[in-house]
């Protein structure tokens, strides 16, 4: 079975760092074609994509998020880490990592974890 | 351009069909995904390469895409299909760069 688990704090304060962790299971980001990326959803709004990675380290980020991401992969331990630097009250919401797959052609999203809710205040 | 338009919302009653469109200028080139998203559970996947189904997915659910509209038709709407729903793409230059809908409320009636 293939699942995807998020993990980190659950509050951090502003102008912190936030690092999260997404722990793969039943796949490894060593497979060629593969990829992990995260994304956010504010509370009550849309889907935001954040980043992702693929299995041979080719990073890709959000434009309005660039300065601020970095997303790694640790193969070892079959798990993808986003760290997010100057956090703001803006950036509440739930995390999601999810698996990134090639299809037609193209990637998509095809399975992705429960989220991890962060709260960003002082 | 790197943007997607999906209405806010949609209402159908029970066995109607429910259509919920995605216009962006990408679609033209880019291929349209679509996600489920019940009241506080993580998205799924309900429709890839504009139209193709997972496994696993209600064959009521289907998808398509002409110029720069995308569509996911629901038919015989069924009480459990109420969700919000986001389309997803990239930007028509770069298929790494990854854009979501502002998402659908499908209310069921």
């Amino acid at each position: 079975q293939i699942t995807l688990k998020e993990s980190g704090p659950t509050l951090v304060k502003p102008t912190q760092t936030l690092t999260l962790t997404c722990t793969l299971s039943g796949f490894s980001l060593n497979t060629r074609g593969l990829g992990v990326g995260w994304l956010r959803q504010p509370p009550g709004k849309a889907l935001d994509w954040l980043a992702h990675i693929y299995w041979n380290d080719d990073k890709h980020y959000s434009p309005s998020l660039r300065n601020r991401l970095t997303i790694s992969k640790d193969t070892s331990n079959n798990q993808v880490v986003l760290t997010v630097t100057n956090m703001d009250p803006v950036d509440t919401g739930t995390y999601y990592c999810a698996r990134r797959i090639s299809s037609g052609g193209a990637y998509f999203f095809d399975i992705w974890g429960q989220g991890t809710l962060v709260t960003v205040s002082s | 351009s790197y943007e997607l338009t999906q209405p806010p919302s949609v209402s159908v009653s029970p066995g109607q069909t429910a259509r919920i469109t995605c216009s962006g200028d990408a679609l033209a080139k880019k291929y349209v995904y679509w996600f489920q998203q019940r009241v506080g559970q993580a998205p799924v996947v309900i429709i890839y390469d504009d139209s193709e189904r997972p496994s696993g997915i209600p064959e009521r659910f289907s998808g398509s895409s002409s110029g720069t509209t995308g569509t996911l038709t629901i038919s015989g709407v069924q009480a459990e299909d109420e969700a919000d729903y986001y389309c997803q793409s990239s930007d028509i230059s770069d298929h790494n760069l990854v854009v979501f809908g502002g998402g659908t409320k499908l209310t069921v009636l």
